[in-house]
């Protein structure tokens, strides 16, 4: 089972909005609405963003939000702030018997 | 509130076992998937495998098949994950996390267990 795919590195100002993907195929992201995202500062455990696509838990600020097309899934942080400067992963459920796979990671940089 | 605490760093030889915990408090042990995942230093997540506490039922990555094993102790709300035959590769840090279906959340704080001869 391959990590899915996400960009090394997004970057933007305070206020913007970005966009994080991750590609996978229709045995993981693409077959199943169980994608769900990870916040994880230096140091810390990861911390779930969202789930089953596009469900924040509660606390999570409604600048974070999650969608899906066909393989790839899409985590959008909108109006940019300093303390989301971490990195990010994506995870989903696989048909395989290894039942869920995370992305490659993205480290987001607020300039 | 709804937490993990996991045990203490370990350094271990190459070739040996190691045995990491997992206290659940908070919420019913009992409901939800425990799930463990590791993370080497500088790298991505890597999802090792889950139990559910309730039935004791265990599912691994293929990866880890055959090196891994997943317990529990409902009666003090722990969770254990056995790793043997220990190589210099699997000096991470080793995350349990509860969840259900398609998400993991809370996370414990992590446990670094460093093998070296």
């Amino acid at each position: 089972q391959s990590a899915l795919t996400q960009p090394a590195s997004v970057s933007g100002s305070p206020g913007q909005s970005i966009t994080i993907s991750c590609t996978g195929t229709s045995s993981d992201v693409g077959g199943y609405n169980y994608v769900s995202w990870y916040q994880q500062h230096p140091g810390k455990a990861p911390k779930l963003m969202i789930y089953e696509v596009s469900n924040r838990p509660s606390g999570v600020p409604d600048r974070f939000s999650g969608s899906k097309s066909g393989n790839t899934a899409s985590l959008t942080i909108s109006g940019l702030q300093a303390e989301d400067e971490a990195d990010y992963y994506c995870s989903s459920y696989t048909s395989s018997s290894t039942l869920y796979v995370f992305g490659t990671g993205t480290k987001v940089t607020v300039l | 509130q709804v937490q993990l605490v996991q045990s203490g760093a370990e350094v271990k030889k190459p070739g040996a076992s190691v045995k990491v915990s997992c206290k659940a408090s908070g919420y019913t042990f009992t409901s939800y998937d425990i799930n463990w995942v590791r993370q080497a230093t500088g790298q991505g997540l890597e999802w090792m495998g889950w139990m559910n506490p309730n039935s004791g039922n265990t599912g691994y990555a293929q990866k880890f098949q055959g090196r891994v094993t997943m317990t529990r102790n409902t009666s003090i709300s722990t969770a254990y994950m056995e790793l043997s035959s220990l190589r210099s590769e699997d000096t991470a840090v080793y995350y349990c996390a509860s969840g259900f279906t398609g998400w993991f959340d809370p996370w414990g704080q992590g446990t670094l267990v460093t093998v070296s001869s």
